[in-house]
């Protein structure tokens, strides 16, 4: 069966300084993945999303970055975080066009 | 208009009760459409797809009609864990830069008490 898996489950940041969130999928080949964020009391906005290896698309502008190194590994990264950046960060994948599977999530707290 | 609009609620009910939840969708190329449950500061899991025809899942019963652009979900015989937010998740659409792409509703907040 797949599983998808994020790190760290929790992350408190100054203002300023670099970002690295990882997810991997596992028993699937080829998947569509996105990241999400979640802000406090908020729905889920689409940051970015990627079809296969290299290939990232950016739905918002941002200060934010995506890449995807391997097949099943996608990573957001931020080279100076803001206090804006904070929320819950959700790593999703789809095997097709249906539905999406979420990872457990990352909480961002900036201060 | 926003994409995918929902009463946010919150919807505070007594075990056993029924319990319905409405969506409305604005693209009408969607193809796609889902009933996710968020339980608090976790991660939104599939509660159910919805299809035309509707569909039936134990409790849960969702209903699809596309002419009106409109999405329900229906609790019957409500249980305390039920208690959380459920989310309308729409696709955007076949093919081009839509392709695979959810659009998510902001949620209606159910609490089922004793």
């Amino acid at each position: 069966s797949q599983t998808i898996h994020q790190w760290p489950a929790t992350l408190v940041q100054p203002v300023g300084s670099p970002l690295s969130l990882e997810c991997t999928v596992e028993g699937t080949s080829n998947p569509n993945l996105y990241w999400y964020r979640q802000a406090a009391g908020r729905g889920l906005q689409l940051l970015f999303y990627s079809v296969g290896i290299g290939q990232i698309s950016s739905e918002v502008p941002q200060n934010l970055s995506a890449s995807r190194p391997q097949d099943r590994q996608f990573i957001l990264s931020s080279k100076k975080l803001l206090l804006s950046d904070s929320g819950f960060y959700l790593c999703a994948w789809t095997p097709a066009r249906g539905e999406q599977f979420f990872g457990p999530g990352t909480r961002l707290t900036v201060l | 208009r926003k994409e995918v609009e929902q009463d946010p609620g919150p919807f505070n009910v007594p075990e056993g009760a029924t319990v319905a939840f409405n969506c409305t969708y604005s693209n009408s190329a969607s193809q796609s459409f889902f009933w996710y449950r968020q339980d608090c500061r976790k991660e939104p899991k599939l509660l159910m797809s919805v299809y035309s025809s509707g569909n039936e899942d134990g409790r849960f019963t969702a209903q699809l009609n596309r002419a009106s652009q409109y999405i329900s979900l229906l609790i019957r015989d409500s249980k305390l864990s039920d208690s959380a937010t459920y989310l309308c998740v729409v696709n955007r659409g076949p093919g081009g830069t839509s392709y695979g792409k959810l659009t998510f509703g902001q949620g209606t907040i159910l609490t089922v008490h004793p």
